[in-house]
């Protein structure tokens, strides 16, 4: 029974090309995240749902797109991928309430860019 | 705005020894606290959290952290290191946007546990 899921773990691909990652999560939270680990092992957060709505965008290029189909999804479509893009990246999820809560983590998806 | 900083990049203890694993945080306001910890090619586990209740956190795995405002640190312990503790940890501190946290990570700490 997994709580967030992510597919690909692994994506290997061509500069240039566009490349998605999807993430699921059961476990009825409202609020959904993507995180991004570089090579230092550094996480930064990339964006945050609420209840499908987009609640954070930090500075990300516009190249990421993040699309939430339903609160149970959140999905990162990347155009025109850089060599700069490799990294782990983390889909989390979490309740919202009326402070900060725990955030549960999906397992990553390495990405590398040739 | 919310920071945190891991004082240790790397942390080698033998196994059976304490582990001190050390953090201190900036905050504006009241802050909650998180330690997080990966295993290598894992997602991130929750260790414990400190939400304003009581200053020493208990979590999994035998450890426990203490929040201690005046010398705005939140340290993660533990009595006796085992193998399976190698890890990366994290000491995160939530920052707030709208009704939805985000959480600030600090830059790791890669913990060595030697036979």
């Amino acid at each position: 029974d997994t709580a967030v899921s992510q597919t690909p773990k692994y994506l290997v691909t061509q500069m240039g090309n566009d490349k998605s990652i999807k993430c699921e999560q059961n476990l009825g939270h409202d609020t959904m995240y993507w995180y991004k680990q570089d090579s230092k092992k550094f996480l930064k957060i990339m964006f945050s749902y609420n209840n499908k709505e987009l609640i954070i965008n930090e500075t990300v290029p516009n190249r990421f797109s993040p699309k939430s189909p339903d609160k149970a999804h959140l999905n990162l479509h990347i155009n025109s991928l850089e060599l700069g893009d490799s990294a782990v990246y983390f889909c989390a999820s979490s309740q919202a309430g009326t402070g900060p809560t725990e955030q549960f983590f999906g397992p990553g998806t390495r990405l590398t860019v040739l | 705005a919310q920071s945190v900083t891991q004082l240790d990049s790397h942390v080698s203890v033998s196994e059976g020894t304490p582990v001190l694993l050390r953090c201190n945080y900036s905050s504006s306001y009241s802050p909650s606290l998180f330690w997080y910890v990966q295993h290598p090619n894992k997602g991130l586990q929750l260790l414990l959290k400190y939400t304003s209740a009581a200053t020493l956190v208990k979590g999994i795995n035998g450890f426990e952290a203490e929040f201690k405002k005046s010398e705005t640190s939140f340290h993660l312990t533990k009595p006796s290191a085992h193998m399976s503790d190698a890890a990366e940890y994290f000491c995160v501190v939530s920052g707030w946007s709208g009704n939805t946290g985000k959480l600030i990570f600090g830059q790791g700490t890669t913990l060595q546990v030697k036979p």
